[in-house]
């Protein structure tokens, strides 16, 4: 299979806990991004990198989530201190080059902070 | 900052019916692209659009982009019940220097057989 795939695919957590999440994105692509997708809401964008930098976050993503994505592959999406409110679905997807290229998102991994 | 809105929010017709859902930015788009997610899964990409007034057919579904560059709808002919799914529209501004798109809520469509 060669498209996006995200693990885990289901994270419980208890609230104040660290989380992690990967994105692997398809192989050639160059853009990255991050999405949070609420019930009844459409994806909410967080973050995206061109290769290895991160261009550009949402003015509204608190400082206790981070990105990284270090060799211009995988990526990693942390967020600190776990709060209800972060209890998501959270999409990457990848994309040739801009966003006049389609996106390709992975399955999602569904976050539930108790 | 950029605002995508779709309307309606939820549309359940009957099988062989139409359906309509449109989108309305707030600033003007240097495109806009329609993503379809169906339960419990996750946006795939259905098409493009770039040019004012540009019109694509996908089968039965017809897109269109307004003259202006801030609106557009998605036109579903006969629906089936493999139609089922959000339908969301998703525009780049040219205030986000064309990088990041800014997705609506999307338009629930349920069909019934």
């Amino acid at each position: 299979d060669t498209g996006v795939s995200q693990n885990p695919r289901h994270k419980i957590t208890k609230r104040g806990q660290n989380v992690t999440f990967r994105c692997d994105p398809i192989s050639e692509h160059n853009r990255l991004y991050w999405y949070r997708q609420t019930l009844g809401q459409g994806p909410e964008f967080l973050t995206y990198f061109q290769n290895e930098a991160q261009l550009e976050k949402s003015r509204l993503l608190s400082d206790r989530f981070s990105a990284e994505r270090p060799k211009g592959s995988f990526s990693t999406l942390e967020i600190q201190r776990t709060e209800q409110g972060d209890s998501a679905m959270y999409l990457c997807a990848s994309s040739l080059l801009a966003a006049s290229y389609e996106q390709y998102f992975g399955p999602g991994t569904r976050l539930t902070v108790t | 900052g950029q605002q995508v809105m779709q309307i309606p929010q939820y549309q359940h017709v009957q099988e062989g019916e139409d359906f309509t859902t449109y989108c309305n930015s707030s600033t003007t788009l240097s495109n806009i692209q329609w993503y379809k997610q169906r339960p419990g899964g996750h946006p795939v990409f259905l098409i493009q659009l770039v040019k004012s007034g540009e019109v694509k057919k996908q089968k039965r579904l017809t897109f269109q982009f307004g003259e202006a560059k801030k609106n557009s709808s998605l036109h579903i002919t006969a629906t089936q019940t493999t139609d089922v799914g959000t339908y969301f529209c998703a525009g780049a501004s040219y205030d986000s220097g064309y990088s990041t798109l800014t997705f609506g809520k999307g338009t629930m469509l349920l069909v019934s057989p």
